[in-house]
C-alpha cells in the first residue's frame, strides 16, 4: 500500500520569507503523480501544483515550487515570497497511474506571520 | 461555472439515523470521489465512480454506501449513523486520472 507522511503537523514563517514543506511517500511503482493541496478555512481543496514521476524537471506554478527526488521519494513544496494569503493546511498526496485512489498525508498548517 | 457542489453544508444527525449527502458536478466530468477527512488523518476515499451506473469501494467504504445513476450525481448513503461517522466529507471529480482533482466545498457531519 502506498502511504504519504508529511512530518510537520505546523509550520510558520515570516511574510515575505521562503518556506519548505515536507512530503515522503512509500511505492513501488514508476510511474504515479504527485500534488500539493491548499485548504484554507473555507476548507475548499485547491490544487496548487502537480509532479508527473516520470519528468525530471521540478514543477514550478508561479511562488510555489517542488523539489522531487525520486529516488529519495520526497516530494517537498517550497513557497516564495510568503504572503498572508498562503495560510492554511497544505496538503501532500500521491496517486499511482491509472489508478482511482489518491492517497493522501495528514497536513500541515502553515502559518503566515506579519 | 459551479464545479462541485455539495449539499447540505452542515448536518447533525442522531445515531442510527440515515441521510444522503449529495454531489454534482457540471463538468462533464467521469470519476467522481468522496473522501471523508479527519484530523490527524488527511483524506481518505471511501468510494468512488468512473461512469454513470458505476461504483467501486475505497480505504474506507464501510457504513456507507453510493449510486451514481446520473453522470453528474454521485450520493454517498449513511444506512445508519454512527458516532465515528462524524467527518467532513468532501466529493471530488475528474476527467483524467492524470491530473487532480476538483473538489466541493465540504459536508460537516456530526453524528451524536
Amino acid at each position: 500500500a502506498q502511504t504519504v507522511t508529511q512530518s510537520q503537523p505546523e509550520m510558520s514563517v515570516q511574510e515575505a520569507e521562503t518556506v519548505t514543506l515536507s512530503c515522503t511517500y512509500d511505492t513501488s511503482e514508476s510511474d504515479y503523480y504527485l500534488f500539493w493541496y491548499k485548504q484554507p478555512p473555507s476548507r475548499q481543496m485547491i490544487l496548487v501544483i502537480r509532479q508527473e514521476a516520470y519528468k525530471q524537471q521540478n514543477a514550478t506554478e508561479n511562488r510555489f515550487s517542488v523539489n522531487f527526488q525520486k529516488a529519495a521519494k520526497s516530494f517537498s513544496l517550497k513557497i516564495s515570497d510568503s504572503q498572508l494569503g498562503d495560510a492554511a493546511m497544505y496538503f501532500c498526496a500521491y496517486r499511482r497511474r491509472n489508478n482511482n485512489d489518491m492517497r493522501f498525508g495528514a497536513g500541515t498548517r502553515l502559518t503566515v506571520k506579519p | 461555472n459551479a464545479g462541485v457542489t455539495q449539499t447540505p453544508k452542515f448536518r447533525v444527525l442522531k445515531t442510527g439515523q440515515s441521510m444522503t449527502l449529495l454531489c454534482a458536478q457540471d463538468m462533464n466530468h467521469e470519476y467522481m470521489y468522496w473522501y471523508r477527512q479527519d484530523p490527524g488523518m488527511g483524506l481518505r476515499l471511501i468510494h468512488y465512480s468512473v461512469g454513470e451506473g458505476t461504483t467501486a469501494k475505497g480505504e474506507v467504504p464501510d457504513g456507507y454506501n453510493v449510486s451514481r445513476l446520473k453522470k453528474q450525481n454521485f450520493l454517498l448513503g449513511l444506512e445508519s449513523a454512527a458516532p465515528s461517522q462524524t467527518s467532513v466529507y468532501f466529493c471530488a471529480s475528474s476527467n483524467s486520472r492524470i491530473y487532480g482533482y476538483t473538489f466541493g466545498s465540504g459536508t460537516r457531519l456530526t453524528v451524536v
